[in-house]
């Protein structure tokens, strides 16, 4: 089965530090994803990678960045936090595509954690 | 403007009757279809999909219908059992762009016993 471990369940911290929220996967997946969630608007892409040290910007990647140091190892950071960036956040993994054609797009399914709520105070 | 629309926040049905879950796109560049489950404090799990070059796909209780001059879908569950209750996101990739995903609001399902 595949794992997707997000380190904190629950995460309170103050506006203007600076916020790190990892994901370790541990199926070998290329690809990884990092959502939020929010009441009414359902998931938003903040960033994706697809390989080691690449990253992609997603719909909403301001006031974000990220870091794929390892392929198992997909960082979201915070740069200075704003309570505007309350939410559940979300990291997911999947295998690539063949080419830019292929369907399912993204490597679908992807495989999700169990979310880090976090609360900006 | 969201571009997958879920109308309906909420559904409630009985243990043993057809849950159908409704979403609406606008976006004709969309070609692939998904459907996730979410329960209270764990991510999404994928449930089934469909292409646009289907109209119909069926997986066991859940089946899912494609009306592409409607640009509509819909995700039957029969019959509905207690542990089908849980958030259903839907979610559309246009065919321009595979590292694309567009996601509704979801629809939170509760099974009546």
């Amino acid at each position: 089965d595949v794992k997707v471990t997000q380190s904190s369940r629950y995460l309170v911290k103050r506006t203007g530090e600076k916020v790190f929220l990892e994901c370790v996967q541990d199926m070998d997946h290329e690809n990884m994803f990092w959502y939020r969630q929010d009441p009414g608007l359902g998931l938003r892409l903040i960033y994706f990678s697809y390989d080691v040290k690449m990253k992609e910007k997603g719909d909403i990647p301001e006031g974000y960045s990220v870091s794929r140091e390892k392929k198992e190892r997909f960082s979201l950071i915070l740069e200075s936090a704003s309570t505007n960036q309350t939410s559940m956040y979300l990291c997911a993994s999947s295998f690539p595509p063949l080419d830019s054609s292929t369907r399912p797009p993204m490597g679908q399914p992807q495989h999700f954690g169990d979310g880090t709520r976090l609360s900006i105070l | 403007d969201q571009q997958v629309k879920q109308n309906s926040p909420s559904l409630s049905v009985q243990e043993g009757r057809i849950s159908i879950l409704n979403c609406d796109y606008t976006n004709s560049m969309f070609d692939y279809f998904l459907w996730y489950k979410k329960y209270p404090a764990e991510g999404p799990t994928f449930l089934i999909s469909i292409s646009s070059i289907k109209d119909k796909n069926e997986d066991g209780r859940f089946t899912v219908f494609l009306n592409k001059s409607a640009k509509h879908l819909s995700l039957h569950i029969v019959p509905s059992q207690p542990g089908d209750s849980a958030v259903y996101f839907c979610a559309a990739s246009p065919k321009d762009s595979n590292y694309q995903l567009i996601w509704g609001a979801g629809t939170k399902l509760i099974i009546k016993p």
